[in-house]
């Protein structure tokens, strides 16, 4: 089927405002991320599911953001009180485990965020 | 704390030239390592994986070194075309409580000349 997908691709936002970005994994993938990558970086680790829950949400800057999954499929990140330097691109990725092997990740396209 | 880094930012080749792409690692931790090829505007895309268990390993036209004594990784793209004109990117997972996340370099452009 399809792959990752994700939405909106771009998002402009004014400073103080909250936003949520979309997540559709691969059907039957248990495994999604989330990552940031700001201009000209790498990939910055934000928060992994495993199924429902999060094992890992140690990259998630602030209390400010959050994210949760349901049904085992669609995440959703949220940012409150947007802030300048939370512009970036929100990339999400899937893969079938989420240990062991098959954990290939598959990403997708990316939210492109620019708070103003 | 981890690291992931590559020593050269850019790299420019001619068509048909083979393209080697290094990658240091400082988590000595890390058993699962992965190339990404990222084209502008778009998601990272999967290249080749590499376990901590083996020092080769080749797919088409792409083969991944690993050697564990100086942590260091290399990519190796044989006959380099302009459409593998992109950024790559290494990345590391240490398993464990971590086997979720992929820890990655900052990427090195890979430009091919026609």
């Amino acid at each position: 089927g399809a792959g990752v997908s994700q939405s909106p691709s771009n998002k402009v936002t004014e400073k103080g405002k909250d936003v949520e970005l979309r997540c559709d994994p691969i059907s039957g993938h248990t495994a999604l991320y989330w990552y940031r990558q700001s201009l000209g970086q790498g990939l910055e680790f934000l928060i992994y599911f495993q199924g429902n829950s999060a094992p890992d949400k140690s990259g998630l800057p602030s209390d400010r953001f959050s994210a949760e999954r349901t049904g085992g499929s669609v995440s959703t990140l949220t940012i409150q009180r947007t802030q300048q330097e939370d512009s970036a691109v929100y990339l999400c990725a899937s893969s079938l485990r989420g240990r062991g092997g098959q954990n290939e990740q598959f990403f997708g396209p990316g939210t492109r965020l620019t708070v103003l | 704390g981890e690291s992931v880094g590559l020593h050269l930012p850019t790299l420019s080749v001619q068509e048909g030239d083979n393209s080697i792409i290094n990658c240091a690692y400082s988590n000595s931790a890390s058993d699962y390592f992965i190339w990404y090829k990222q084209e502008s505007g778009k998601g990272p895309q999967f290249i080749i994986d590499i376990r901590s268990n083996m020092d080769k390993r080749q797919g088409q036209r792409v083969t991944v070194l690993l050697n564990k004594t100086v942590k260091h990784l290399s990519l190796q793209i044989a006959a380099t075309q302009p459409g593998d004109s992109a950024v790559y990117f290494c990345a590391e997972n240490a398993g464990g409580t971590s086997y979720g996340k992929l820890t990655f370099g900052q990427g090195t452009i890979l430009t091919v000349h026609p």
